[in-house]
């Protein structure tokens, strides 16, 4: 069993449209990272949350980090073909933690 | 300036033989993390390296995996006996730490493993 579950675990959506994907665990996190990976290439990093309740934004792309420091979430607006990729969440636990990821497609 | 580099990037086997995937992080990154991922998946954590501490081996699959690195440099990850469910990218991600705020992890492009 994964540590951080993801969900969707895949989706399709038409560019303009908004989405959000989830990740979630019954553990708490010190630190929380989503990482986006593009086909042939290694996970890059997008950003980190530290903070219970932490919002950040970049650009078109919002992550909430929950309250109690278990679960995240990723909000795109407006997406884009070029957001196509795998979204993975990691968890500070010891040592990073990854999960399965959500694989998003922007179809044009 | 250089960031991690894995080679090589691909690698055709046949069942049976040993294969060695080796991985250079960034100079003074004291974390390195070995992760496998199949085909459309996510990463599956197999080996984690800190300092000169023991590694946390307990996400190596058998024991015809293992890994070593040398320092905090160069690291190398052996799988004997390839069998054709080992067929995956081999992933390679160092940082600088692993608690606190500055634990990115920069990944390698990754080891392209194919067994026939």
């Amino acid at each position: 069993t994964q540590l951080l579950e993801q969900s969707p675990q895949f989706l399709s959506i038409q560019e303009g449209e908004n989405l959000t994907v989830y990740c979630n665990s019954s553990s708490v996190f010190s630190s929380l990272q989503w990482y986006r990976q593009e086909p042939g290439e290694g996970p890059v990093l997008l950003v980190t949350v530290v903070t219970g309740g932490e919002v950040k934004k970049l650009k078109r792309l919002t992550f909430q980090f929950g309250d109690a420091r278990k679960d995240s979430s990723l909000h795109i607006t407006a997406a884009q073909p070029g957001d196509t990729g795998l979204y993975l969440c990691a968890g500070a636990h010891n040592y990073m933690r990854f999960g399965a990821g959500t694989r998003l497609t922007v179809k044009p | 300036g250089a960031g991690v580099s894995q080679s090589p990037s691909n690698k055709v086997t046949e069942k049976g033989k040993d294969v060695e995937l080796r991985c250079d992080p960034i100079s003074g990154h004291t974390a390195l993390y070995w992760y496998r991922q199949r085909l459309g998946q996510g990463l599956e954590f197999l080996i984690y390296f800190q300092g000169n501490s023991a590694p946390d081996k307990s996400g190596l699959p058998s024991d015809r995996f293992s890994a070593e690195r040398t320092g905090e440099s160069v690291s190398t990850l052996t799988i004997q006996r390839t069998q054709q469910e080992d067929s995956a990218v081999y992933l390679c991600a160092s940082s600088l730490a692993t608690s606190g705020y500055y634990n990115e992890q920069f990944f390698g492009p990754g080891t392209r493993l194919t067994v026939l």
